[in-house]
């Protein structure tokens, strides 16, 4: 069970550019999530999947796209890479309708834009 | 507006001493509170789960305390060790959204 797994694990983009962070669970959630943690600011929500074929936008969707064809994968998409995006990128998934909230985080992508 | 705050940044204490964590937050309505652990470089990882209707939990030398009138959480770590040196981030759910909200975490350092 390799739980929450993501690619890549370091990406130095420069403006304007575009890219996919790729996250893959193998625990038959239905929920996945996306984050993005900045020094002291804490984890905050990008976008979130209740299944495959549904996304919603979170706190901070602006700049980013997600989709959901499949229960394991839900890639985020960054179409013209702004500084502002620099961050450490974390996907989340849990079991969420069946019980609490417990989220199982992947080890996360560490984005710098240049 | 809604806030989570975790009561300082940075937390230093001795080994084998209490170390105790706070989360008061404003304006949410949870419906439980998490505790997560979150080593440099790495994603947060669940330690600790505590609904509404509970005063307290424990996990072998994890405590959580759940005050839903004063709208504060407080972990406690016993016995601590060098090896609890971390950041830990409590997390609101309301139950009725579909996601949780983190505070900003809390670093602690357990000096030998």
């Amino acid at each position: 069970n390799a739980g929450v797994t993501q690619t890549p694990k370091f990406r130095i983009l420069k403006i304007g550019q575009s890219m996919t962070l790729q996250c893959t669970q193998d625990m038959n959630h239905n929920y996945m999530y996306w984050y993005r943690q900045d020094p002291g600011m804490g984890l905050k929500l990008i976008y979130y999947s209740v299944g495959a074929g549904i996304t919603d936008k979170g706190e901070v969707p602006n700049g980013y796209n997600v989709s959901r064809s499949t229960t394991e994968d839900f890639p985020l998409r960054l179409e013209l890479a702004a500084p502002s995006q620099t961050s450490v990128y974390f996907c989340a998934s849990s079991d969420r309708d069946r019980d609490t909230d417990t989220q199982y985080f992947g080890p996360g992508t560490r984005l710098t834009v240049l | 507006s809604q806030k989570i705050e975790q009561n300082s940044e940075a937390l230093n204490i001795q080994e084998g001493k209490t170390a105790t964590l706070t989360c008061n937050y404003t304006n949410y309505s949870p419906a439980y509170l998490q505790w997560y652990r979150q080593d440099p470089g790495r994603g947060p990882v669940f330690l600790l789960l505590i609904r509404e209707n509970e005063k307290e939990k424990r996990k072998e030398r994890l405590k959580v305390t759940f005050d839903t009138t004063l709208k504060q959480s407080l972990f406690h770590i016993t016995a601590s060790q060098p090896a609890d040196s971390a950041t830990y981030l409590c997390a609101l759910d309301e139950g009725g959204a579909n996601n949780l909200f983190f505070g900003t975490g809390t670093r602690l350092t357990v000096i030998p």
